[in-house]
């Protein structure tokens, strides 16, 4: 089945204590990007990726990193989470296109930073 | 600086169809209008997209106005399972903005 996984779906963390959030799909997909999603807000987009060692802001890349080693995976990484980095995350990927293609989201991960 | 306006919210009864428009005035030929929802928390389904032609696939018809600055999500017979927010976005390529969509909400 064509998806996108994320791990964890849900965590509770404490501030400065640094966590990675992975990212995996098994289409093969070139383009995968990272998005958050705060009340009142939408979702908006952190960092993406358009193939492997080829990374890019978003619109709000304070406070993560990201890497891109192989195709299949896109973790996000917070080296020193912050309360204000408190938000519902989701991870994305679809071929690289000109227009015209779909983009498939992951469940969610829900972070808590205390 | 949002390319698409939606309403916040709208409600529709169970069986009818449901009209979501979409303003997207400064859209630019080569971009094409992408339709997704998202079902309480959970990561946004994509379900629809068009360039000039109107659409039609098995979840829902994409009304495209002739001069491309509006369109309309039909969603022919609605069911409570469509409750949902519904995101209208324009772009070319990956790079999406999804803004705050529309709430709809089906009605029994």
């Amino acid at each position: 089945e064509a998806q996108v996984t994320q791990n964890p779906r849900y965590l509770i963390t404490v501030t400065g204590k640094k966590l990675t959030v992975t990212c995996s799909q098994n289409m093969n997909h070139e383009y995968m990007s990272w998005y958050r999603q705060d009340p009142g807000l939408g979702l908006r987009q952190i960092y993406y990726s358009m193939n492997v060692e080829v990374t890019d802001k978003g619109d709000v890349p304070e406070g993560y990193k990201v890497s891109r080693k192989e195709k299949r995976n896109f973790p996000l990484i917070l080296e020193s989470p912050s309360p204000n980095q408190t938000s519902l995350y989701f991870c994305a990927s679809s071929f690289l296109t000109s227009g015209g293609d779909t983009q498939y989201f992951g469940p969610g991960t829900r972070l808590t930073v205390l | 600086d949002a390319k698409t306006t939606q309403p916040t919210s709208m409600d529709c009864a169970e069986g009818r169809a449901a009209n979501l428009p979409c303003n997207h005035s400064t859209i630019s030929g080569n971009e094409y209008v992408y339709w997704y929802r998202q079902i309480h928390s959970q990561g946004p389904q994509y379900i629809i997209h068009g360039l000039k032609n109107n659409e039609t696939n098995e979840m829902a018809s994409l009304i495209i106005t002739e001069d491309r600055k509006s369109s309309t999500l039909i969603l022919p017979h609605a069911t409570l399972r469509d409750t949902a927010v519904y995101y209208c976005i324009v772009g070319t390529g990956n790079q999406f903005y999804f803004g705050t969509g529309t709430s709809l909400t089906v009605i029994p």
